[in-house]
């Protein structure tokens, strides 16, 4: 009940093209649904959040888009760059601690 | 900008030696966070700490395992007879709030035991 579920693994995308990373959770009691972008060696480093009151936050080219009801979200990339090749974490959080899916390997093609 | 930092980067241990990872919280942060990363796994949970004490700790987070604030900066995770599958990233992190507010990470220790 505690797991994140993220899917896909892996995704190329085109240069200017749209990443969607999407993530699942069972956990009614998760109060806070941050993303994590993480470069090789590095820690992650937060992206984007969103709370269960809101259904779509943006924030430049990155959107959580939440159903509450279908407990899933996801994020979107709009003009996919080079620059965002990286594994992308979703987290939720209850209490004092992130559980975190197993990551999206992403790798935009110039 | 302010940071989480964490020393070493990199530290090889032998298997039952104790080794200790240190971090530097965010200066107005009062929430701060263990985590490890196996290679090419997700990120865990190890423990969370506040006010000085536990708030949360994982399973993973056993009797070899210790936190401590020793002084009003530094956060320190102790292990104290490592093994090799005790070989990860551990990273640090801290929040102004609690976990359901902004987590900000350091940038790892990699912990080899050998």
């Amino acid at each position: 009940q505690q797991q994140v579920k993220q899917s896909p693994q892996s995704l190329i995308v085109q240069k200017g093209g749209i990443s969607i990373i999407n993530c699942a959770y069972e956990n009614t009691a998760f109060d806070y649904f941050p993303w994590y972008q993480q470069f090789p060696g590095k820690g992650p480093a937060l992206l984007i959040a969103i709370r269960p009151d809101v259904s779509e936050k943006k924030e430049g080219r990155f959107t959580i888009s939440f159903n509450k009801s279908a407990k899933q979200f996801s994020l979107h990339i709009m003009d996919s760059q080079p620059g965002d090749s990286a594994t992308y974490f979703c987290a939720a959080s209850s209490n004092y601690k992130l559980t975190f899916g197993k990551g999206t390997l992403l790798t935009v093609n110039p | 900008e302010p940071e989480v930092t964490q020393t070493p980067s990199h530290q090889v241990t032998q298997m039952g030696q104790e080794v200790i990872l240190r971090c530097v919280p965010i200066s107005n942060h009062l929430y701060f966070y263990w985590y490890r990363q196996i290679l090419g796994q997700k990120v865990e949970f190890l423990v969370s700490f506040y006010n000085n004490e536990i708030s949360e700790k994982s399973e993973i987070f056993d009797d070899q395992f210790s936190v401590e604030r020793p002084d009003g900066s530094n956060f320190t995770l102790k292990i104290r007879s490592t093994k090799l599958e005790d070989s990860a990233m551990y990273f640090c992190a801290s929040s102004e709030h609690r976990a359901n507010t902004e987590a900000f990470f350091g940038q790892g220790t990699r912990l080899t035991v050998v």
